[in-house]
């Protein structure tokens, strides 16, 4: 079975720092997607960035970017330039192909955007 | 384009009853997925409907149920109420591309409360 693990549970930075999120997995999957979705306190579930396992790439939506480290099964959330509206809780997400969109997620990480 | 609509967002049941949450997706998306968010065990994947089929079911007692019509609405019913039903159920829409793995679509969520 997949396992999500997010060892911070709360973490908090100024505005205008860069902080690290951190995410490990377990699986003996070879091909599957990696996912960060963000919980703004209104609780809507918004997808951050995404990942394909096959890619070697690291995945960036602007100021968001991943550090994916296949052999380690790590997937790392790099937020650049955080802003008071990233406040949110963090979550990881694992789906292994062909799994019908079932996501395996990790706790959470609530991150605060000081002013 | 609408985003994924769940009626009703708030609900408060006592224990035994049963309950039936609906969940439209977003316009053109055939997969719908559902999810319980609770403090204490996060998020879990409850099932995930594609063309009016149960195609996945996570790990949730029989009382948890579902179903996809036609138009890719989606309900789910919880029968037999207990208080650990309490929770944020999130339903999530995805386009179903080839190959899989693309971004879910999150409704705002049903907050189940069980007295």
């Amino acid at each position: 079975a997949q396992t999500v693990t997010q060892s911070q549970p709360e973490m908090s930075v100024q505005e205008a720092e860069t902080v690290t999120l951190s995410c490990t997995y377990d699986t003996s999957e070879n091909n599957y997607y990696l996912f960060w979705y963000k919980q703004p306190p209104s609780r809507q579930m918004i997808l951050v960035i995404r990942q394909e396992a096959y890619k070697q790439q690291n995945a960036t939506e602007n100021r968001f970017s991943v550090n994916f480290q296949k052999a380690a099964k790590s997937f790392s959330l790099k937020i650049s330039d955080s802003q008071l509206g990233d406040t949110a809780m963090y979550f990881c997400a694992f789906m292994k192909q062909a799994s019908n969109y079932q996501l395996i997620w990790g706790a959470g990480t609530k991150l605060i955007i000081k002013p | 384009k609408a985003g994924v609509t769940q009626t009703p967002r708030y609900l408060i049941k006592t224990r035994g009853q049963q309950v039936t949450l609906s969940c439209s997706p977003i316009s053109g998306h055939r997969s719908v997925s559902w999810y319980q968010q609770t403090p204490g065990q996060g998020l879990q994947f409850l099932f995930e409907y594609f063309s009016e089929t149960q195609r996945n079911k996570g790990n949730f007692p029989g009382r948890f149920s579902g179903r996809q019509f036609s138009n890719s609405r989606s309900e789910m019913n919880v029968s037999t109420l207990e208080l650990g039903d309490s929770a944020l159920y999130l339903c999530a829409s995805s386009l179903v591309l080839a190959g899989g793995g693309d971004e879910q679509f999150f409704g705002p969520g049903t907050r189940l409360t069980v007295l």
